[in-house]
């Protein structure tokens, strides 16, 4: 019952680095979102994936990329880390072929960018 | 365009009070969903009901109870005899399901204190 996997937990860099943010769902999900989470600014969407093979910007999407790898993976880089992307950052999944459900998260990922 | 109004940015109450967590949505849409979310201090997001734009039936759950009026754009959530487990960020969610998209517009939350 793993649910949505997000790796790593925890992550420092410092600028100029680069890192990829891994997420994996086992729920057999077609959509996939990744959000950054910044105090006093709630959720913040960055990509989605409405499907496996499409990828779409979502509210704030300068200075990273995406991929989905295949249906259970969507990662999340960032080619050249800047302080401004500390923040924690949430991949979420959900199954859009039923109305009734919510979107799943996975714990977060706590980035630092030095 | 969607938007979603939590006015209350900070609660305190002492437990066994109640308390009523605000939210407010604007959507063109017809068809909608909103949702509320848990965080707790440890910072995983926890999914608490889903209520579509068609079922404005209030609901309990425990001493969790939300009330839905689409007259007023609101879905606002009531905490009955609060406990300090009951202490987190909750936020409020509304989703229009555009095609697969079902992007989720937020609240900036709610933080709630619960003290002994």
């Amino acid at each position: 019952n793993a649910g949505v996997t997000q790796t790593p937990k925890f992550q420092v860099l410092k600028t100029g680095q680069s890192m990829t943010l891994q997420c994996a769902q086992d729920m057999n999900h077609n959509s996939m979102y990744w959000y950054r989470q910044d105090p006093g600014m709630g959720l913040r969407l960055i990509y989605y994936s409405a499907s496996e093979g499409t990828t779409d910007k979502g509210e704030v999407p300068n200075g990273y990329n995406v991929s989905r790898l295949n249906k259970r993976e969507f990662s999340l880089r960032l080619e050249s880390a800047a302080p401004s992307q500390t923040s924690v950052y949430f991949c979420a999944s959900i199954w859009t072929g039923d109305s009734n459900q919510p979107q799943h998260f996975g714990d977060g990922t706590r980035l630092s960018i030095l | 365009a969607q938007k979603v109004t939590q006015a209350q940015t900070e609660i305190s109450v002492v437990e066994k009070e109640d308390v009523t967590l605000d939210c407010v949505y604007e959507t063109r849409d017809t068809t909608y969903y909103l949702f509320w979310y848990k965080q707790p201090p440890s910072g995983e997001l926890v999914f608490l009901i889903r209520r579509n734009s068609f079922d404005e039936q209030n609901e309990i759950s425990g001493r969790y109870s939300w009330n839905f009026q689409k007259s007023t754009s609101s879905f606002n959530f009531t905490i009955t005899a609060s406990q300090v487990v009951d202490s987190a960020v909750y936020f409020c969610a509304l989703s229009a399901p555009a095609g697969n998209n079902r992007k989720l517009i937020w609240g900036l939350g709610t933080s709630l204190a619960v003290n002994p």
